[in-house]
């Protein structure tokens, strides 16, 4: 049973280009969280979604940054005109409906560097 | 915010029993504490969460006072490997939708 599968682990894009970061959720999960963790720093939390739908983007940046979960397929975090201060961890947790008994699995994180 | 206190860190010889407290003085009835680690840069990994009642699972044992007001994540015989962040977490349970809010953490350094 494969984990939350995050690619690609390394990506690298010059200022001003798009990024695009692919969470793909463990069987069985419709819920997918989206966090940044900047370096030094603690993990924040972007975006809620479920399947086809936002349900909480209370920490997403309100510009160059969107998330969607479509019915098929992976999660996708898109960050459009990437700068600097994009450069990141960015990690992909799931869980069930009722994901509270055991909380999210995370995913192994896809490292952003913006040059 | 986060509505928890860690300390930044904490030191633990390798075999002995690491300790970390978190206090939640304002949690609520229907919270519960939840306990996550990173181990370097990884993606964080559950470990353990309770209501009311201690808990115990194959990596760790969690303590909850009577009131409710802290815990402590008690790892057995620690080992080198359980050097990282340790992330106590207090969040309502049965809902999948509401975010995990995550603090600074502890910093475990485990030694031999």
């Amino acid at each position: 049973n494969a984990g939350v599968m995050q690619n690609p682990r390394h990506l690298v894009r010059r200022r001003g280009q798009e990024a695009r970061l692919r969470c793909s959720p463990m069987k069985g999960h419709s819920h997918v969280y989206w966090y940044r963790q900047l370096p030094e720093e603690g993990l924040k939390f972007m975006v809620y979604l479920q399947k086809e739908n936002i349900i909480d983007e209370s920490g997403m940046p309100k510009e160059r940054f969107s998330a969607e979960f479509p019915k098929e397929g992976p999660s996708i975090l898109r960050i459009q005109q990437v700068v600097r201060g994009d450069s990141a961890a960015y990690f992909c947790a799931s869980s069930t409906q009722t994901g509270a008994n055991y909380g999210y699995t995370f995913g192994s994180g896809t490292r952003l560097t913006v040059v | 915010d986060a509505k928890t206190t860690q300390p930044p860190s904490m030191d633990c010889a390798e075999g002995r029993a690491a300790n970390l407290p978190c206090n939640h003085s304002t949690i609520s009835g229907n919270e519960y504490v939840y306990w996550y680690r990173q181990i370097h840069s990884q993606g964080p990994q559950y470990i353990i969460h309770g209501l009311k009642n201690n808990e115990t699972n194959e990596m760790a044992s969690l303590i909850i006072t009577e009131d409710r007001k802290s815990s402590t994540l008690i790892l057995p015989h620690a080992t080198l490997r359980d050097t990282a962040v340790y992330y106590c977490i207090v969040r309502v349970g049965g809902q999948a939708g509401t975010a995990l809010i995550f603090g600074k953490g502890t910093t475990l350094s485990v030694s031999s």
